[in-house]
């Protein structure tokens, strides 16, 4: 059974990088088959993709949040990872990493359970 | 201010029917397959619907998916008290991006 599991700081000083580690269990993040992403969800609020990585060697991020945005990949350790940098109060959030399909298709199989990230001083 | 519209809260009674419906344009739903997922309170989502109208291993029938044009509609018949959560639409939109719909709180009477 795949499963996911997010990992990093819950508290990042506004300015600074919120960083975030997804490890992957049960299965390979070397998968041709599916792309790996980062989806977020402020408190109270609707979800928003952040970006996805193939490990063919594309990665696609969100319009809105490229230019603070990095997604990173360690296959030997199985795991990616999220950078977004000068953050401010609006980006504090749960951030899920989770498995999808083909772009055109992009549904979201497995999820991890999620973490929360405050951005406060 | 979300790319596709969901309405904000539907409800019904215990083992009626219910529709949620999702609005987009020809960017995204009208080219693209949705996905629908709940997010039962402090979960993370779950994938209920994918490519419009399939259901995943362990989904049961009673969730269903559709769409038409550019708008899609999930389906919940059989209500039961466990299926009050948020529930969210998704797909690609020409923008280059993953978008979903605002969510809608669904309400069990």
């Amino acid at each position: 059974q795949l499963q996911l599991q997010e990992s990093g700081p819950g508290l990042v000083k506004p300015s600074e990088t919120l960083s975030l580690t997804c490890t992957v269990s049960g299965g390979s993040i070397s998968s041709s088959s599916y792309y790996w992403g980062w989806i977020r969800q402020p408190p109270g609020k609707g979800l928003e993709w952040i970006g996805s990585f193939y490990y063919g060697g594309s990665t696609f991020y969100n319009p809105s949040l490229k230019s603070r945005v990095t997604i990173s990949v360690d296959t030997s350790k199985n795991q990616f990872s999220l950078r977004l940098s000068s953050v401010t109060a609006a980006d504090t959030a749960v951030y899920y990493c989770a498995r999808h399909h083909e772009l055109g298709r992009p549904y979201f199989d497995y999820w991890g359970q999620g973490t929360l990230v405050t951005v406060s001083s | 201010q979300s790319v596709l519209t969901q309405p904000p809260s539907v409800s019904a009674a215990p083992g009626q029917k219910v529709t949620v419906s999702c609005s987009g344009s020809s960017s995204n739903i009208g080219n693209h397959y949705v996905s629908w997922y709940q997010q039962l309170p402090g979960t993370a989502p779950k994938l209920l619907i994918y490519d419009n109208n399939k259901r995943p291993s362990g989904i049961p029938d009673r969730f269903s998916g559709s769409k038409s044009g550019t708008s899609a509609t999930l389906g919940i018949t059989g209500l039961q008290t466990g299926d009050e959560a948020d529930y969210y639409c998704g797909t690609w939109d020409s923008s280059l991006s993953v978008v979903f719909g605002g969510g809608t709180k669904l309400t069990v009477l």
